[in-house]
């Protein structure tokens, strides 16, 4: 029961390159999610997934689109990155959205130059 | 929306002392507070939650207490050991929304 899988865990990307984080769990969860956590900042919401085929902003989606592939995968893509896109991203999914606590992957550390 | 505050933001302890994080948060309808631990480098896992249904839960050395009319929650961590140490997150939530979160609480213990 491997739970919540992000990958890659370390990128680096020159600004204005695009890339996709990938994310994929195995415990039947119908909601999902992607935070950014910044130094000082805390855990910021770009988009979530309440439920296979709905998608939903957060605090920071500008710069970001995102993919409810199926029940399992939710991916985040940047499509031209930016050096203030320098971050650690988590997925994380929960059983459903509110009323349940989320399990969180390992993380991405992302640094655009 | 929600707003979540969360305090203090550093907070240093001798070990085997408590130590307590509060919290405040804005939606009276919100009625799920899970509370999360963040190690260095690692990811945040849920330690504790609790419903706006109970007043009080406990695992072990730690407790949470919600007063739902004062709209607050709290995280207490008795007799502490050097690894408590780490970043600890509130939230609150409500059915079929989001969580928020607060800003996060550094704790230390100092052997």
């Amino acid at each position: 029961n491997a739970g919540v899988t992000q990958t890659p865990k370390f990128q680096v990307l020159k600004t204005g390159q695009s890339m996709t984080l990938q994310c994929a769990q195995d415990m039947n969860h119908n909601s999902m999610y992607w935070y950014r956590q910044d130094p000082g900042m805390g855990l910021r919401l770009i988009y979530y997934s309440a439920s296979e085929g709905t998608t939903d902003k957060g605090e920071v989606p500008n710069g970001y689109n995102v993919s409810r592939l199926n029940k399992r995968e939710f991916s985040l893509r940047l499509e031209s990155a930016a050096p203030s896109q320098t971050s650690v991203y988590f997925c994380a999914s929960s059983e459903y959205a509110g009323n349940y606590g989320y399990t969180f992957g390992s993380g991405t550390r992302l640094t655009v130059v | 929306g929600e707003n979540v505050e969360q305090h203090p933001s550093t907070l240093s302890v001798q070990e085997g002392d408590s130590a307590v994080i509060k919290c405040t948060y804005s939606d009276s309808a919100s009625n799920y507070f899970p509370w999360y631990k963040q190690e260095l480098g690692k990811r945040p896992q849920l330690i504790i939650d609790i419903r706006s249904n109970v007043g009080e839960k406990k695992d072990q050395r730690i407790a949470v207490t919600l007063n739902k009319t004062a709209k607050h929650f709290s995280l207490h961590i008795t007799e502490t050991q050097p690894e408590d140490s780490a970043v600890y997150f509130c939230a609150a939530s409500r059915a079929g929304n989001q969580f928020y979160f607060g800003t996060g609480t550094s704790l230390t213990v100092i052997p």
